[in-house]
């Protein structure tokens, strides 16, 4: 596609439900992450995906947060038993490959009551 | 981990005057980005400049890699200009993931 897409936009959820966020990167992109921003906030890097790599997941605050890419495309961040401190917006970035410019989607706003 | 600090935090202009928003990191770089986050949360790139001076309209920049810091100008300010401007660094270390700096909140008032 034409740049990064993310969905859905916004997600509102009720404490200990499960959520799933999907990223779908620019054709061609090999590396894939996903960050975090809480309001007003920087950047919180989870998780990094490159080609057929073993992902870098040394970000992910629990292991209430997973996520999956297969091969160079679709990317699905999981969160289970969501809990209020996750309210947050997900960002979720596509590069060529290592070391170059990054392009990010439009993030998902997710809400947990 | 490499230390990325920006500054000023926050910047409130009058519509048509000029900034330097600054960007300094602890360790050598392979690469240096600046993003412009809009009011609606979209991240927008800006420069992809690992060292050098890149300019695009009203908007410059200059990365002084052996100096560790980078500058973005924005001369003649607009209200779209709003948002929050940040850098991001990726180490000479080895590892791919950029690191964000906290930001600089700018407001331009008409």
């Amino acid at each position: 596609g034409a740049g990064v897409s993310q969905s859905p936009s916004n997600k509102v959820t009720e404490k200990g439900k499960d959520v799933e966020l999907r990223c779908d990167p620019i054709s061609g992109h090999t590396a894939l992450y996903w960050y975090r921003q809480r309001l007003g906030q920087g950047l919180e890097f989870l998780i990094y995906f490159q080609g057929n790599s073993a992902p870098d997941k040394s970000g992910l605050p629990s292991d209430r947060f997973s996520a999956e890419r297969t091969g160079e495309s679709v990317s699905t961040l999981t969160i289970q038993r969501t809990q209020q401190e996750d309210s947050a917006v997900y960002l979720c970035a596509s590069s060529l490959g290592r070391g170059v410019p990054l392009h990010f989607g439009n993030g998902t706003r997710l809400t947990v009551t | 981990g490499i230390q990325v600090e920006q500054s000023p935090p926050d910047l409130i202009l009058q519509e048509g005057a000029n900034s330097t928003l600054r960007c300094n990191f602890s360790d050598s770089v392979n690469n240096l980005q600046w993003f412009h986050q809009n009011p609606w949360g979209q991240l927008i790139n800006l420069f992809y400049i690992p060292s050098g001076t890149k300019q695009n309209g009203r908007l410059s920049a200059t990365t002084v890699a052996t100096e560790r810091y980078s500058l973005l100008y924005i001369s003649s300010s607009q209200t779209t200009d709003s948002g929050v401007y940040f850098c991001a660094v990726h180490t000479s270390g080895g590892s791919y993931i950029p690191t964000f700096g906290r930001g600089t909140s700018l407001i331009v008032h008409p």
